[in-house]
């Protein structure tokens, strides 16, 4: 059974550009979170997609976008990037909305 | 709105040793659960152990146990035999269970405890 994967790995931008993250869920889940995890905090909830829909949003501007495919992976887009956007992006994936969720190894964006 | 707390920033233990890791929550809701992740310096978050808060009985995986104090708010995790491979960021969160009308399974995480397990 695979786990979670993201990639990139690392990413390195530039203020005002944009950016997409990728991630694959584990198999046999339907449901996909996302966190952002800036240095020494714990992660914070940006959006969860439900069999392709948004199924409930954190405190993030409209500038953090996302999609679930029929396959039930998922990107996170951020546009006009900023200097805080610079964090460790969680991608996690579950059997169904209030099952437990299992994390990917995160995708390093490093905004300058 | 949920709030969890995490009163110990770091920790260390002794191999061979039990260490126990704070964790306090605040919520009016009755129905919920808790967590603990471990996030290792790789990075990866791995789920260590689940308490669904209607169970009176605490929760235990191998060497994890937790002490889940519903009245108090308060669970805790204790790790028997330490073991070096258990030096980790530990990482308490909280996930409302299902309401009517829809629910959301967003977990809400304290900012963690680094824990150094020494030889």
């Amino acid at each position: 059974e695979t786990g979670v994967t993201q990639s990139p790995t690392h990413l390195i931008k530039t203020r005002g550009q944009q950016v997409t993250l990728r991630c694959s869920s584990q198999s046999g889940h339907n449901t996909v979170s996302w966190y952002q995890q800036a240095l020494g905090q714990g992660p914070q909830f940006i959006f969860q997609y439900y069999r392709e829909e948004e199924n409930g949003r954190g405190n993030f501007p409209p500038r953090f976008s996302g999609l679930q495919f029929p396959n039930y992976s998922s990107e996170l887009n951020v546009n006009a990037l900023e200097l805080d956007d610079s964090a460790l992006y969680l991608c996690a994936s579950s059997r169904d909305v209030l099952y437990e969720q299992y994390f990917g190894p995160g995708t390093r964006l490093t905004v300058t | 709105a949920q709030t969890v707390t995490q009163s110990q920033p770091e920790m260390s233990v002794q191999e061979a040793e039990t260490v126990t890791l704070s964790c306090t929550y605040d919520t009016s809701e009755n129905n919920y659960y808790l967590f603990w992740y471990k996030q290792p310096p790789s990075r990866q978050m791995i789920l260590v152990i689940r308490q669904e808060a209607y169970k009176q009985q605490n929760a235990t995986e191998n060497r994890f146990s937790v002490n889940f104090q519903k009245a108090a708010k308060s669970f805790s995790l204790k790790i028997s035999d330490s073991q070096l491979g258990d030096t980790a960021m530990y990482f308490c969160a909280f996930m409302k269970a299902m309401n009517y009308g829809g629910s959301q399974g967003n977990l809400i995480f304290g900012k963690g405890t680094k824990l150094s397990v020494k030889p």
